[in-house]
């Protein structure tokens, strides 16, 4: 079935500095994207959607200058957390759908911690 | 929009009987309804999924029905076991592609 990796699984780093996450499609190619945010106990919220070789589309609320997307291959999405914040701890979720089926095919997951 | 609601909010089973899990959407054109199961500091995985065009749909120990008169979906596991304890999400899809999700439930299988 449809594998989606995304790295790093969990990361620390210092208030004000950037934090990039990686989300990779092994075995398809997705030209579509989504980014979800999950702090603890509650359930996915959607960010952005990813799309490749154009702009992404953020949810409202969602600050873009914050959080950038890149979608430059269609097997490959990141997401850079810039200035991060304390707030901005939250585990990262990326999924991508294959065109021809239903189901999305969730990464693992970040778990971001600012200190 | 499209509003999802999920429950319960907890579920707690002993080891050998069934949970059921219920979410109700709002959009009656939707027609394509996952479940996932979200192990702890893991992303979700589907389990199963249905078709606006079938009733229930059966896979081992998982079955998920779908009632689209009355809109609402369930998630139906037996004869659980302590590996069933993670917390179930349901979905709904957009016609964006978006999927919007329930708020979760957490199933503890008590052995």
């Amino acid at each position: 079935g449809a594998v989606v990796s995304q790295h790093p699984s969990w990361v620390i780093c210092k208030s004000g500095t950037s934090v990039k996450i990686e989300c990779r499609s092994l075995d398809f190619q997705a030209t579509t994207m989504f980014w979800y945010r999950q702090f603890p106990k509650q359930s996915l919220m959607l960010m952005a959607t990813s799309n490749e070789g154009s702009k992404a589309t953020y949810e409202q609320g969602v600050e873009k200058d914050k959080f950038l997307i890149n979608h430059a291959s269609l097997t490959l999405s990141t997401l850079t957390v810039t200035s991060a914040h304390p707030e901005d701890s939250s585990f990262y979720i990326c999924s991508a759908y294959e065109t021809g089926t239903y189901g999305y095919t969730f990464g693992s997951g970040t778990r971001l911690t600012v200190v | 929009g499209e509003n999802v609601e999920q429950h319960p909010s907890t579920l707690s089973v002993q080891e050998g009987d069934s949970a059921v899990i219920k979410c109700t959407y709002s959009d009656s054109a939707s027609n394509y309804f996952p479940w996932y199961k979200q192990e702890l500091g893991k992303g979700p995985q589907l389990i199963i999924d249905i078709r606006s065009n079938v009733g229930e749909k059966k896979d081992q120990r998982i079955a998920v029905t779908l009632n689209k008169t009355a809109k609402h979906f369930s998630l139906h596991i037996t004869e659980t076991q302590p590996e069933d304890s993670a917390v179930y999400f349901c979905a709904v899809p957009l016609q964006s592609y978006k999927y919007i999700f329930g708020t979760g439930t957490r199933l503890k299988v008590l052995a």
